[in-house]
């Protein structure tokens, strides 16, 4: 899988947006972009993934540059409740059944009240 | 409720045992997985299973064993021969053809 690189921290205030950057510059052409986050000592979830089409849903977005070398996933109002580690992951799905998730140490992202 | 359950939450153990953490998902799920995490750092995969009866190594999978004899069951031994078994270890599934893997609450190990 492709590396990705990240912010290690940001701080974002209560109620703005949060912009979270991710560099995957050596993606290859069938390998996804998923976002997931982790609240302190729970489980991951998901949040969005994307192939090259920008994506949204009832929890962000997903900007995904035109070369797919970069991706933002932008929390649209974020509020205290979204402090949490988020990871940027590139994943070749092979349409096998599963795949393998390789998780940096992503951006902890503090939301200020 | 549907989901992934991992039991115990906390689990203390001496050095030179092997303890098997438990992982079960009531979501009909084909493929389950384990991941190890270290403080500060991400998630590292253990093994993962696609369907009964079928597993495969991942990235760290020395001093680690699994089995998968029942579709909702993944149990995960940590072996004495694990250098650092001390971690939070997490399970996952995912159902065929999905992008996203469901993850249960996790289980802090902590060998002395």
């Amino acid at each position: 899988d492709a590396k990705t690189t990240q912010p290690t921290s940001m701080d974002c205030a209560e109620g703005r947006a949060a912009n979270l950057p991710c560099n995957h510059s050596t993606i290859s052409g069938n390998e996804y972009v998923y976002w997931y986050r982790q609240i302190h000592s729970q489980g991951p979830q998901y949040i969005i993934h994307g192939l090259k089409n920008n994506e949204t849903n009832e929890m962000a977005s997903l900007i995904i540059t035109e070369d797919r070398k970069s991706s933002t996933l932008i929390l649209p109002h974020a509020t205290l409740r979204d402090t949490a580690v988020y990871y940027c992951i590139v994943v070749a799905y092979s349409g096998a059944g599963s795949y393998q998730l390789t998780f940096g140490k992503g951006t902890k992202l503090s939301v200020i009240p | 409720d549907g989901g992934i359950t991992q039991s115990p939450k906390y689990l203390f153990r001496k050095e030179g045992q092997n303890v098997t953490l438990s992982c079960e998902q009531n979501l009909n799920h084909d493929a389950m997985y384990w991941y190890r995490q270290d403080p500060g750092q991400g998630l590292r995969l253990i093994y993962y299973s696609q369907i009964v009866n079928d597993f495969q190594k991942g990235d760290i999978a020395e001093g680690y064993s699994v089995s998968r004899e029942k579709k909702e069951s993944f149990p995960l031994t940590v072996t004495s021969a694990q250098k650092n078994p001390t971690a939070f270890y997490l399970c996952a599934s995912s159902p065929r053809g999905a992008y996203e893997q469901y993850f249960g609450p996790g289980t802090r190990l902590t060998v002395t």
